[in-house]
């Protein structure tokens, strides 16, 4: 069974950082591009960031570019996303999900994990 | 950015009625459109891909059929664990980009 589980939001300061993790379990991790996705209280999904299945190419929305990263330890089964510089609009629950394909990027997503809340505020 | 437009924002419907929702892409996408369901407080699951192609485990009841820009997703009859919200997403380009979505109510 495919599992995605996310770890590491909190309350956070405008400015400050944060470093989320997804553990990833059920499949080959090391054969799927990985991404975050994040959802503002009530509202919308917007696509944030994806890396490949080697780690060796990450894509980022703009409204997250130069102040987000994402990694992935491939010998853990463990996709990060280092968040730095957070604003207020970053406040938003942040999922980790899977590209369906095993070779190559699709960019659509079957799986997904239940998501981990970063909330900034002063 | 492709655009995705969502119709309608909301509705309400009974058990057993035949539900449409329909997305609307701001450029031709082809058939690179997918559906996710979210129930209240958790994590999207993805109803079909490729436009018509059911996720693993959909159940029949649910159909998607569209290209270009114009796709739609039916409920030909919404059983209790259907009220949800909807969202399409494109993945024709980067980046994906997801519909404001759709909320079925009883």
């Amino acid at each position: 069974e495919v599992q995605l589980v996310e770890s590491g939001g909190g309350l956070v300061k405008p400015g400050g950082s944060l470093r989320l993790a997804c553990a990833a379990s059920g499949f080959t991790f090391n054969e799927h591009s990985m991404n975050w996705i994040r959802q503002a209280p009530g509202k919308g999904l917007e696509w944030v960031s994806s890396i490949s299945s080697r780690g060796n190419h990450m894509y980022y929305a703009d409204s997250v570019r130069g102040r987000f990263t994402t990694s992935r330890d491939n010998a853990k089964n463990i996709l990060y996303l280092q968040i730095n510089n957070l604003r207020d609009d970053d406040t938003a629950l942040y999922f980790c999900a899977r590209d369906p394909r095993s070779s190559g990027t699709a960019y659509y997503f079957d799986f997904w994990g239940q998501g981990s809340l970063v909330t900034v505020s002063s | 950015d492709i655009q995705m437009t969502q119709s309608p924002s909301s509705l309400s419907a009974s058990v057993g009625d035949r539900v449409t929702i329909t997305c609307r892409a701001s450029r031709d996408i082809s058939d690179s459109l997918a559906w996710y369901q979210q129930r209240p407080g958790k994590a999207p699951t993805l109803m079909c891909f490729d436009a018509s192609v059911l996720g693993g485990g959909v159940p029949s009841r649910f159909s998607g059929s569209g290209s270009g820009t114009h796709f739609s997703l039916t409920i030909s009859s919404l059983q209790p664990e259907d009220f949800a919200t909807y969202f399409c997403q494109q993945y024709y380009n980067n980046p994906p980009t997801f519909g404001q979505g759709t909320r079925v109510e009883i």
